[in-house]
């Protein structure tokens, strides 16, 4: 019954590893994103796909490389991870609706620690 | 300046008051607004969208005020439960634009 799942839950690894997050919905919506939290609580859009296309791309390093195979899956790898990867990591998706309130499903979060 | 400021809190109240947060937005384009709530160690949920006429679900009401570009929260009756951080979000709208969320308000309803 899980809407929005992500993969792994817990990540811990060394700096200079590449890392992936998995993200799948079930929910049958269109466009999916994902956002990052820091350790401040605050939370930013990092990337927005609609139908596999990118259409959000906010200002985030290049090691950073989301991919979308299908409209129902969106992943994120990492490469050569720094210090200041560390932060909960939360995948969503949404229905456009042809209104602007289109509610945000949230997955679990990946809790990234870099060591 | 912050897209979207919020009081950080911490508001601890007791059970059964009244507690109202308010926010503000600098993007004079933004046309969608919301208030999601977010657990401890939890994923944000939808708490309510804030519709320009102002709306209410329950205990909650949300306010809308475009000129001075000012969204509030109002709980009433507070119930343990309504322990969280609330997280004031605003979008560009258009189905498929980013959220751009506030830093959020911490809140604690004391027994």
């Amino acid at each position: 019954d899980t809407a929005v799942s992500q993969t792994p839950k817990y990540l811990v690894t060394q700096m200079g590893n590449d890392k992936s997050i998995k993200c799948e919905q079930n929910l049958g919506h269109d466009t999916m994103y994902w956002y990052k939290q820091d350790s401040k609580k605050f939370l930013k859009i990092m990337f927005s796909y609609n139908n596999k296309e990118l259409i959000i791309n906010e200002t985030v390093p290049n090691r950073f490389s989301p991919k979308s195979p299908d409209k129902a899956h969106l992943n994120l790898h990492i490469n050569s991870l720094e210090l200041g990867d560390s932060a909960v990591y939360f995948c969503a998706s949404s229905q456009v609706a042809g209104g602007p309130y289109n509610e945000q499903f949230f997955g679990p979060g990946t809790r990234l620690t870099v060591l | 300046r912050k897209e979207v400021e919020q009081d950080p809190g911490p508001f601890n109240v007791p059970e059964g008051a009244t507690v109202a947060f308010n926010c503000t937005y600098s993007n004079s384009a933004s046309q969608s607004f919301f208030w999601y709530r977010q657990d401890c160690r939890k994923e944000p949920k939808l708490l309510m969208s804030v519709y320009s006429s102002g709306n209410e679900d329950g205990r909650f009401t949300a306010q809308l005020n475009r000129a001075s570009q000012y969204i509030s929260l109002l709980i009433r009756d507070s119930k343990l439960s309504d322990s969280a951080t609330y997280l004031c979000v605003v979008s560009k709208g258009f189905g498929n634009e980013k959220l751009t969320f506030g830093t959020g308000t911490r809140l604690t309803i004391i027994p």
